[in-house]
This record gives C-alpha cells, sequence and structure tokens, in this order.
C-alpha cells in the first residue's frame, strides 16, 4: 500500500462548481498533513495545513478524518485559475520531519 | 515563508559527468531538504541537509552518487554524480520554516536532463 494515496483524476470541472479530492494515508502515528499545488513546470507552494478540527480559507476547506486516515480538500466556486495539481502530503513522523507526497490530483477548470 | 533560489535552473549534460545544484535561502534555517521530482511523478525526499553535520539519506539515495553539503544556515549543495540517462529529473530544495508546524517552502527547481 502507498504511503499516500490520491487519485490522479484529472477532474475536469466547469467555471464555478464545487470539487472535493481526497486522499488517503497508511501510517496512523501521521501528526501533520498539508495540501500544496504545484502548477505545471512550477514547484510546489503550500495551499493549506489540514487541521484536526478541519479548517477553511476562502473558497478551499480541508478536513482530516483521523480514524479513516484520511484527508479532504474542498475548493467552492472553482475559478479558471485553479486549474492545477494538488498534492496530499503527510508527514510521517519518524522523529524528524519527513513528509510523503501523494502523485497527486490534477484539476481543470473549464470556461 | 521564505525566499529560495536554486542554480543553474536547468541543464543538459553528458551521463558520467557530475552537477552541482546549489540552494540559496534569505534567512537562516535549520533544516534543508533536497527532493525528486521524475517526469509525471511526485516529489521524493533524497536527504535532509543539516548544518553542521552529515545529511540524512532516504532509502534507496546514497552519499557517493548524491554527496551534499551544509557550510552554513543559509545554502546548501546537491551534486548528481557520475550521471545517466535515469538521474534526468527536477530537483528541488526546500526549507522548513519553524511557524508552530513543519511547513516546508520549495525552491523554483533545477531540470536536469541526461544524455
Amino acid at each position: 500500500r502507498k504511503e499516500v494515496e490520491q487519485d490522479p483524476g484529472p477532474f475536469n470541472v466547469p467555471e464555478g462548481a464545487t470539487v472535493a479530492f481526497n486522499c488517503t494515508y497508511s501510517n496512523s502515528a501521521s501528526q501533520s498533513f498539508f495540501w500544496y499545488r504545484q502548477d505545471c513546470r512550477k514547484e510546489p507552494k503550500l495551499l493549506m495545513s489540514v487541521y484536526s478540527s478541519g479548517n477553511e480559507d476562502g473558497r478551499f476547506t480541508a478536513q482530516l478524518n483521523r480514524a479513516s486516515q484520511y484527508i479532504s480538500l474542498l475548493i467552492r466556486d472553482s475559478k479558471l485559475s485553479d486549474s492545477a495539481t494538488y498534492l496530499c502530503v503527510v508527514n510521517m513522523n519518524t522523529g524528524f520531519q519527513k513528509l510523503v507526497f501523494g502523485t497527486g490530483t490534477r484539476l481543470l477548470v473549464s470556461p | 515563508s521564505a525566499v529560495i533560489s536554486q542554480k543553474p535552473s536547468r541543464d543538459i549534460c553528458q551521463r558520467g559527468t557530475s552537477l552541482t545544484i546549489q540552494c540559496q535561502v534569505d534567512s537562516q534555517v535549520t533544516m534543508m531538504f533536497w527532493y525528486r521530482q521524475q517526469p509525471g511523478q511526485s516529489l521524493t525526499l533524497i536527504a535532509t541537509a543539516n548544518q553542521g553535520s552529515e545529511a540524512t539519506y532516504e532509502s534507496g539515495f546514497v552519499i557517493d552518487k548524491f554527496p551534499i553539503s551544509r557550510p552554513n544556515l543559509t545554502f546548501s549543495t546537491l551534486t548528481v554524480s557520475n550521471m545517466s540517462p535515469e538521474d534526468s529529473s527536477i530537483y528541488l530544495c526546500s526549507v522548513s520554516i519553524s511557524t508552530g508546524g513543519e511547513t516546508q517552502y520549495f525552491g523554483p527547481g533545477t531540470r536536469l536532463l541526461v544524455l
């Protein structure tokens, strides 16, 4: 089983749509979770951290379900500029920082 | 966050040669990391570079192939030694900023093509 698994997509949605991405992780001891965004031929950029209680940043909402070892990202009112690959990232908590990246979910928002 | 630069941004190299990639950050950071992103794949951690000690390598990566230097708290280098076409990849450095979490910020990457 992969340490971090994501549906690679692509998810094709129209502008204004709501889209959700899911991610599962294998290490139940993991403590920190993140969503990064990566545009084509660019470096990953932090989108948001994911907290146990769930957190929201504008149109983006992240949720964590520790019992199911499951993380989600919801994007409301999609914009063309949201088109990118979204990486689910887990800190494996091996005594020092070790981020493990999912393969990413590609989102294409069309007019 | 931090401003991170990498040199070179890209290079085309012949097999058997070596390339040293530089990573510079605009503030002092304790932990720097080197990742590889092969075409169509996600990021894989190569090693963690700590100032004043040897780098810590992940499984599948060895010091002879990927020697790392960390002479101070704002700079690190990664060398890709004795390159083969399989080393063609994007190499990214990242830094950890202590903001109460383990957030990492990435440099722009170095695109390497080995012929």
